[in-house]
């Protein structure tokens, strides 16, 4: 089955820690995107990627961090400079990033801070 | 900077009544609308996806229009049934090819 997985699908931060969230496409896209959901809100953009080893920051990419080593993966790491973490994160990706295509959302890590 | 409104924020119908959802969004320079469905603790699903030269794109019970002139997109839901409880979440892609999401309409469509 193609499709975009998302791990953990809990995940727990501590005070000052550092956590990665996980996100692996085997739909063979070139561009990915991470997305942080608030309760009762629309998502945001965090960063996204159009091309192996390049990325770019969306609108709120202060206090987070990514890399994009292989197509088919695009983590996400918290940074303990972010200082409410507690969201609802989504990855997506799409073909090529351009013009008119859809992108796909895996099923999401929900974030909590200890 | 694109701005993408959806009112109401929740909406409460009995079953078989047709659902009419609404979106706005400031800036007409779009390349294209998306229509999202997404289920409590999970991830979207693409519903309908409407070009800027289209008025509406159609699927089922779902049909969506499009007016890029005075920034409106609305989701027709017809005959709605229990299983359409979810959020629809409108989006908009423009310049940079970054999507612009409302805040989301929450339906609960009562048996």
């Amino acid at each position: 089955d193609g499709g975009i997985t998302q791990s953990p699908k809990y995940l727990f931060r501590k005070e000052g820690q550092n956590v990665t969230l996980s996100c692996e496409q085997n739909l063979n896209h070139d561009a990915m995107y991470w997305y942080r959901q608030d309760p009762g809100q629309g998502l945001r953009l965090i960063y996204y990627s159009q091309i192996v080893n390049d990325f770019q920051k969306g609108d709120i990419a202060e206090g987070y961090s990514v890399s994009r080593e292989k197509k088919e993966s695009f983590p996400l790491t918290v940074t303990s400079a972010q200082k409410n973490p507690t969201a609802f994160y989504l990855c997506a990706s799409s073909p090529t990033g351009t013009g008119i295509e859809t992108q796909y959302f895996g099923p999401g890590t929900r974030l909590l801070v200890l | 900077k694109q701005e993408v409104t959806q009112i109401p924020a929740a909406l409460s119908v009995p079953e078989g009544e047709n659902l009419v959802l609404n979106c706005s969004f400031t800036d007409s320079a779009i390349y294209n609308l998306q229509w999202f469905r997404q289920d409590p603790g999970k991830g979207l699903t693409s519903l309908l996806l409407i070009q800027s030269s289209q008025r509406e794109q159609t699927s089922g019970r779902l049909n969506a229009s499009l007016d890029k002139s005075s920034g409106r997109s609305t989701l027709y839901i017809a005959a709605s049934q229990p299983g359409d409880s979810a959020t629809y979440l409108c989006a908009v892609k423009a310049a940079g090819n970054k999507l612009t999401f409302g805040g989301g309409t929450r339906v609960l469509v009562k048996p």
